[in-house]
Formats: C-alpha cells, structure tokens, sequence
C-alpha cells in the first residue's frame, strides 16, 4: 500500500523568502508522484508531476521539486515566494497512470507580508 | 476547451435523504474519478472510471455510495440517507492517455455537501 506524509502541516514564510515544503512516501513499487496546489474556495490545480527521467521537476508559478529515491522523498521548492502563493499544497502518489491518487495531509503555506 | 464541472455546486440537504452529485469530464477523457474532501480525513480517493467500467471501487466508505458512468462521459455519485460525517467536498477528476502513455488528473471545483 502506498501512503504519503506531509510532516508540515502549516508553513509561514515571509514574502520573497526561500520555501520548501516536505514530502515523504511509501511505497514497495515505483510510483508516480504529484504536487497539486488548492488555493483558498477553488479546486485542485496540478503544480508538477514526476514521472520518470530527471529527478529535478520544475513546475508552473516558479515552483520545483527533487524526487529522491534513496530517501522516499520529493520536497517542493520555491526561491521566492509571493503573497499569491498563500494556499493548500498536496503531495501526491499514483502506482500507475490510470490509478487512483492518494493525497498527504497537505501543507498550509501562508505568505506574510 | 472547457475544464470538468461538477454540479451542483452547493448541496445541503437533511439527514437521511438521498442525493446525487454530477461530474461531466473534459470531453474526450476515459478515466474519470471521484475524490472526497473533508476535515478530519483530508483528501480521500472514491471510485474511478475507465470509460463505463469501475475497475476500482476501493474506496466507497459503505454501500450507501453508488456511482455510474453512462456514455463514458457524464458520472452520478448517489449517495443514500445521507449521515452527517458525509458532508464534505466531493471532487471529481478526469484524465486521458497522451503519447506517452502518461496522463495528468484536472479536479473539477467540487459539489459542498452538507448534510444536517
């Protein structure tokens, strides 16, 4: 069975500072993985997706994410953040293409001004 | 071309009435799948269709939940004499397969249920 964890469950950071939100899966076969942003009364919006090839994943709004294999892990990074990016993160896994999507807990990112 | 809607957009409803929840997929897509979130459990995985077929039905909570695909396109979720600790935001996804096989999930905005 395959579970992820998001050990941070909110993040506060000042606008134009560095972030980095953690991810953390298990899983006995390879997997795909998924980071989707929900920003505050909208739907889920894919942010970036690691499938197979390079490990360095950048995805739209400036944000990126390294899958590691060793370590379980696919962290999402952002140099500078803006205020705009105040929302709900979701790391993500999926055994194949077709399958369904398990969720981590999400992490609460909130830019202060 | 237009993105998955999902209606209605709001429900509240009484406990113990039944209700149906609409998911129409971007056209063309043959997987479609329904997601529940919620406070306490986050963001959990229902049933997924691969064209009018529900391969995976894992994670329907009782058999109070139903869901139909007809045409490969438009999907119902049911859910009977609705409980309280069914109100939640139910998600509905659709993807399809690309040239290299590989395919991203687009979230619908969600029907808010609430049960009272």
């Amino acid at each position: 069975a395959q579970s992820v964890t998001q050990l941070d469950s909110q993040v506060p950071v000042f606008e134009e500072a560095p972030v980095e939100l953690r991810c953390n899966y298990s899983s006995s076969v390879s997997v795909y993985l998924f980071w989707y942003v929900q920003y505050p009364n909208q739907g889920l919006q894919l942010l970036l997706k690691y499938l197979s090839g390079s490990t360095l994943v950048k995805g739209i709004n400036g944000f990126e994410a390294e899958f590691n294999k060793s370590q379980t892990s696919f962290h999402l990074r952002k140099p500078s953040v803006h205020i705009s990016d105040t929302a709900e993160y979701f790391c993500a896994v999926s055994q194949t293409s077709y399958d369904k999507v398990i969720f981590g807990p999400g992490t609460s990112l909130s830019v202060i001004p | 071309g237009a993105g998955v809607s999902q209606s209605p957009s709001n429900k509240v409803t009484e406990k113990g009435k039944d209700v149906e929840l609409r998911c129409d997929p971007i056209s063309g897509h043959t997987a479609l799948y329904w997601y529940r979130q919620s406070l306490g459990q986050g963001l959990e995985f229902l049933i997924y269709f691969q064209g009018n077929s529900a391969p995976d039905k894992s994670g329907l909570p009782s058999d109070r939940f139903s869901a139909e695909r007809t045409g490969g396109s438009v999907s119902t979720l049911t859910i009977q004499r609705t409980q309280q600790e069914d109100s939640a935001v139910y998600l509905c996804a659709s993807s399809s397969p690309r040239g290299g096989g590989q395919e991203t999930q687009y979230f619908g905005p969600g029907t808010r249920l609430l049960v009272l």
